[in-house]
């Protein structure tokens, strides 16, 4: 059974600064999602990292993904308010017909 | 840009009721899954389903759970006999097929059940 295992859970950082999150997965994949969430809405598709290897960076956030530790990155630079969020990471099966999500990272900004 | 519909936003249940969730995916995709959060959880899957049939399960569907794609444009979650645990916002999701990988998710629906 494929365990995703996310820390911190939770995150709280002063504008400016910069952080990582975590994200463990427990068997082979090849496949790794990293979506944000805010309170009461639906999943917003960040990066989709198909390879060893893989870095995508938008604005001020960059992940990674090496499939050999079965770890994927989530790095912050400079975090500003806007980005008070829960990120979630979630890993594809074999199959690419099912993701297992980590437990969330909840983000919290302050100003 | 194209994305993924869901109704009701909001559905409160009597225990024992049954419920349909409806979703319209993206209109050229070929894959569809339901995925649920309980409040403040993580997001668990529940099915996806392809070619008409459901490729992939999870233990939290059980039997009464059941999807369809009644036509070309609908897909929909139903539950038999609602239970409190059932309570949770429902996410459908879809993707375009081999080799497009993301998976875009729709607004979801808060399932109350009391």
């Amino acid at each position: 059974e494929l365990k995703v295992e996310q820390n911190p859970l939770f995150l709280s950082m002063q504008e400016g600064k910069n952080y990582t999150i975590y994200c463990n997965y427990s068997t082979t994949s090849d496949r790794l999602y990293w979506y944000r969430q805010d309170p009461g809405k639906s999943l917003e598709s960040l990066f989709v990292l198909l390879s060893n290897g893989a870095v995508k960076q938008e604005g001020r956030l960059m992940a990674s993904l090496d499939t050999k530790a079965r770890l994927s990155t989530l790095h912050i630079t400079a975090a500003v308010h806007d980005l008070s969020a829960t990120y979630f990471c979630a890993v594809a099966n074999n199959a690419g017909n099912m993701l297992t999500f980590g437990g969330g990272t909840r983000l919290m900004v302050k100003p | 840009e194209p994305e993924v519909t869901q109704t009701p936003s909001h559905q409160v249940t009597q225990m024992g009721q049954e419920v349909i969730l409806r979703c319209v995916p993206i209109s050229n995709h070929l894959y569809f899954y339901w995925y649920r959060q309980i409040l403040g959880q993580k997001v668990e899957f529940l099915v996806s389903f392809y070619n008409n049939e459901i490729s992939e399960k999870s233990e939290i569907f059980d039997d009464q759970f059941s999807v369809e794609r009644p036509d070309g444009s609908n897909f929909t979650l139903k539950i038999r006999s609602t239970k409190l645990e059932d309570s949770a916002m429902y996410f459908c999701a879809s993707n375009g097929g081999i080799g497009l990988h993301e998976q875009y998710f729709g607004p979801g629906t808060r399932l109350t059940v009391t």
